[in-house]
């Protein structure tokens, strides 16, 4: 059974603070892991990784992918208070949407 | 604007009583999809459908309905054979079935009383 796994489940940090978000996978034919924000309501998408080593990046959230331990981290770096969410993780098959898993999520607080 | 409307955003109903959730993408979207989300838990799929009148069963269709009479709408029913059916719950559309990247509306949170 394919499993997403998040890390830490929630984090309180100060503003400018750096953080670091876990993601583990065990999943059949995997094509890409896929990261999502989810402030309120609808989650929104960050970044889609497919290749070891390659980092995605978008202003101060970052991405990397290791598919040999099968991990990826979201790096957050001068947090501010609109970066508190729930930071959600998904791996995707071969098999198409159907069998996007999803992680639990990290809840991330921001204190100003 | 392109996107997914959810509605309605909050619902309550009496156990017992069906209910219906709207999903509408104006995203020319071909796939639509219907998580739910419960604390602890991550999304778990219901019913997805990757063509108009076509439909599959996710991970936990049982108590579940839907229909894809047009591309744009994917309406959930929650019956009253549904256990456990307070939840949030997630609408999403792709491009395609095989687009990995999902498009989510805003959720629709229905409470049981």
């Amino acid at each position: 059974e394919d499993k997403v796994v998040q890390s830490p489940l929630s984090l309180v940090v100060h503003e400018g603070d750096t953080v670091t978000l876990n993601c583990s996978y065990e999943v059949t034919n995997f094509r890409s892991l896929l990261w999502y924000k989810q402030e309120k309501k609808a989650p929104t998408f960050l970044f889609m990784l497919t290749s070891s080593g390659i980092e995605k990046k978008s202003g101060r959230l970052s991405s990397i992918l290791d598919k040999k331990e099968l991990f990826s981290i979201l790096n957050i770096t001068a947090t501010q208070t609109g970066d508190s969410a729930v930071y959600l993780c998904a791996v995707d098959s071969n098999f198409g949407n159907e069998k996007l898993t999803f992680g639990t999520g990290t809840r991330l607080t921001i204190i100003p | 604007d392109g996107g997914i409307t959810q509605s309605p955003k909050y619902l309550f109903r009496k156990e017992g009583q069906n209910v219906t959730l709207s999903c509408e993408q104006n995203l020319n979207h071909d796939a639509m999809y219907w998580y739910r989300q419960d604390p602890g838990q991550g999304l778990r799929l219901i019913y997805y459908s990757q063509i108009v009148n076509d439909f599959q069963k996710g991970d936990i269709a049982e108590g579940y309905s839907v229909s894809r009479e047009k591309k744009e709408s994917f309406p959930l029913t929650v019956t009253s054979a549904q256990k456990n059916p307070t939840a949030f719950y997630l609408c999403a559309s792709a491009v395609f079935s095989g687009a990995n990247v999902l498009t989510f509306g805003a959720g629709s949170r229905l409470t049981v009383l």
